[in-house]
């Protein structure tokens, strides 16, 4: 069974960069797209971006101009980098992958974990 | 962007009793070459991650019960819960996947 672990601290200061990493087990990173969605506390859930195993990503238009998706195949591990954050960025981050070969829905998602921008 | 509404915001249901939830697409999620609807529905109990239900507007993720269904096609979407549990308590979301960016919709809190 697919179990995927986000992982980062859990505390960003404004204008610094929120970096986050996804560890997939249970099965290859390979061939499927990995997603990062986020949910600020109480609100709805808002897709961040996307990564193919071969590196190629796809990010929300309303955070392209600061996000990073990248992936780690040997590792089985794919990363989020998020710069210039606001209070605004504060949220539960999920990683997640995309059903079958398909960019989402999401089939399998890690548990969450929780980041607060503030100084 | 397709922006996602749904209806209502919450429900209060009897045990047994049927639940559904509206969602509307802004424009279609129909794609024509396949004549599939690109439309997911999710549930989302407290503190934990959201789960897949349904996919293609109507087919069931393996597992769930078929007490879940859903239907719809183009812009209008239902999901049904034919005979309400304790356990379905919770926030269910749609999710288009027609294009980026994905959108969800503000969910509908199911309560008893």
């Amino acid at each position: 069974q697919v179990q995927l672990q986000e992982s980062g601290p859990g505390l960003v200061k404004p204008s610094e960069t929120l970096s986050l990493t996804c560890t997939v087990s249970g099965g290859s990173i390979g061939s499927h797209y990995w997603s990062w969605i986020r949910q600020p506390p109480g609100k709805e859930l808002e897709w961040v971006g996307y990564v193919f195993y071969t590196g190629n990503t796809n990010y929300n238009p309303s955070l392209k101009s600061r996000v990073s998706i990248s992936v780690d195949t040997p590792k089985n591990q794919f990363s989020l980098n998020l710069n210039s954050v606001t209070a605004a960025d504060t949220a539960i981050y999920y990683c997640a992958r995309g059903l079958g070969d398909r960019t989402t829905p999401f089939d399998h998602w890690g548990q969450g974990t929780l980041v607060t921008v503030s100084s | 962007d397709i922006v996602m509404t749904q209806s209502p915001d919450s429900l209060a249901v009897s045990l047994g009793e049927r639940a559904t939830i509206n969602c509307k697409s802004s424009q279609s999620v129909l794609y024509s070459s396949n004549n599939m609807n690109y439309l997911a529905w999710y549930q989302q109990k407290p503190r934990q991650p959201p789960k897949l239900l349904i996919f293609w507007a109507s087919t069931r993720e393996s597992g769930v019960p078929d007490r879940f269904s859903g239907s719809g096609s183009g812009t209008d979407f239902t999901l049904t819960i034919s005979s309400l549990q304790a356990e379905d308590v919770a926030v269910y979301y749609c999710q288009q996947y027609y294009s980026v960016p994905f959108n969800f919709g503000p969910g509908t809190k199911v309560e008893i």
